[in-house]
């Protein structure tokens, strides 16, 4: 069974701009959350989606925002890029929307700011 | 509002020993509590987790020890192996509840040979 997909990898953005991540989680999972994870900060959580709803927000500017389709695949959204957004961003995916359930990583999308 | 507090920072190991790190929470609503394991470059991969309802979880060389009464758990690493060097973190949620889960601030293992 393929494990959760971040794409891209890697992304070098300048302050100001907009940026889109995708997050392809494990077949059958229909819960998908997003950290973000930098060293002065830890893991942070940002949001998470279950069956095209946001269903919990973490303490993160509106300019951080996020979606959810049919297919449970989720993107998530920077607008008006600032230096501080440098970070990795991970994606989780888990089979249910409740908590308590094991979640499962992607290698995640390593965001740089210039 | 950090409601789960990691030590130690960091850990020096020596092959074959044991590796034991160390977590307290403030939640008592709190009632999941995974353990993940980071390499560099790589995202955090699920080792083991525990319910408030058992003591103690065993998997392989990685148990869990948990204290309802004092909201603290731990993890311990048997015969500790060089490849074992990584990055843990503690975490917590609440069980029935959505999935956020609030990470403690992790402890760099590095375990020689």
């Amino acid at each position: 069974k393929a494990g959760v997909t971040q794409t891209p990898r890697y992304l070098i953005k300048t302050r100001g701009q907009q940026v889109t991540l995708s997050c392809s989680p494990i077949s059958g999972h229909r819960s998908v959350s997003w950290y973000q994870q930098t060293p002065g900060q830890g893991l942070q959580f940002l949001f998470e989606y279950f069956s095209e709803t946001q269903r919990n927000k973490g303490n993160f500017p509106g300019r951080f925002s996020g979606r959810q389709f049919s297919n449970s695949r989720s993107e998530m959204n920077v607008s008006t890029l600032e230096l501080g957004d440098s970070a990795l961003y991970l994606c989780a995916s888990s089979l249910a929307g409740q908590g308590g359930q094991p979640q499962h990583f992607g290698d995640g999308t390593r965001l740089s700011i210039l | 509002q950090q409601q789960v507090k990691q030590s130690p920072q960091s850990l020096i190991v020596q092959k074959g020993g044991i590796s034991i790190i160390n977590c307290a929470y403030e939640n008592t609503a709190f009632d999941y509590f995974p353990w993940y394991q980071q390499f560099p470059g790589k995202g955090p991969a699920l080792l083991i987790a525990i319910r408030p309802d058992v003591s103690e979880k065993k998997e392989g060389r990685f148990t869990i020890s948990f204290n309802k009464s004092a909201k603290q758990f731990s993890l311990h690493i048997m015969d500790s192996q060089p490849g074992d060097s990584a990055t843990y973190f503690c975490a917590a949620s609440k069980a029935g509840g959505y999935n956020k889960l609030i990470f403690g601030a992790g402890t760099r293992l590095a375990v020689h040979p």
